[in-house]
């Protein structure tokens, strides 16, 4: 069955870097493009990142302002997403989601999520 | 950026009762639309894809229409378990989107 597992949350200060990975199993992997989306306490959701099945193309939300850069290892099955000058305001739970193959589907399958707080 | 807006933000309904949720985009996405639901604590889960087509597993009770910039989620004879928060998603494009949700609430 599909697995996405998320990994690498924790405390951290404002400025700092953090990254996250993503496990994902149970499905051809490299067909899929995929996708970050967070949710701050108390919140909906936000997106905040999608990478294509082969890499080459990589789109970030506004509110990101550059900080964040999207990545994925197709042979080790896994996504990442490197998080610099992190605010306080980028306290949130973060999801990784599968898109469904062909992108028909929207976002057909998430992980449980990592948790990220910024705090001094 | 496509902004979608949800209504009601909050709704009260008795459990057996039917529930109808909107969706409106700020612009056409066909019908690149999806919903979802989350409950506390867990991920959010797909409902509908397409605008219309249920994903597996989902019951019959949840239906969606809708194309171009109004969508509607309906969930008749509501059950126990629907109560919960529901939130639409286009994906037209890369740079998908979500309402605000909409929170389900017993009367």
């Amino acid at each position: 069955q599909v697995q996405l597992v998320e990994s690498g949350g924790g405390v951290v200060q404002p400025g700092r870097s953090l990254r996250l990975s993503c496990a994902a199993s149970g499905f051809t992997f490299s067909n899929h493009n995929m996708h970050w989306v967070r949710q701050a306490p108390g919140s909906g959701l936000e997106w905040v990142a999608v990478i294509s099945y082969d890499g080459f193309n990589k789109y970030y939300a506004d509110s990101m302002n550059g900080r964040f850069l999207i990545s994925r290892d197709n042979s080790n099955n896994s996504l990442h997403l490197q998080m610099n000058n992190l605010r306080t305001e980028d306290t949130a739970l973060y999801y990784c989601a599968r898109e469904g193959y062909g992108g028909n589907s929207g976002t057909d399958y998430w992980g449980q999520g990592t948790l990220v707080t910024v705090s001094s | 950026e496509i902004v979608m807006t949800q209504s009601p933000i909050t709704l009260s309904v008795s459990p057996g009762e039917r529930a109808t949720l909107s969706c409106r985009a700020s612009q056409s996405i066909s019908s690149n639309l999806a919903w979802y639901q989350q409950k506390p604590g867990q991920a959010p889960r797909l409902l509908i894809y397409g605008a219309s087509t249920r994903a597996t597993g989902i019951p019959a009770r949840f239906s969606g229409s809708g194309s171009g910039t109004e969508f509607t989620l309906t969930i008749s004879s509501l059950q126990s378990e629907d109560f919960a928060v529901y939130y639409c998603q286009q994906y037209n494009n890369w740079r998908i989107t979500f309402g605000q949700g909409t929170r389900l609430e017993i009367k």
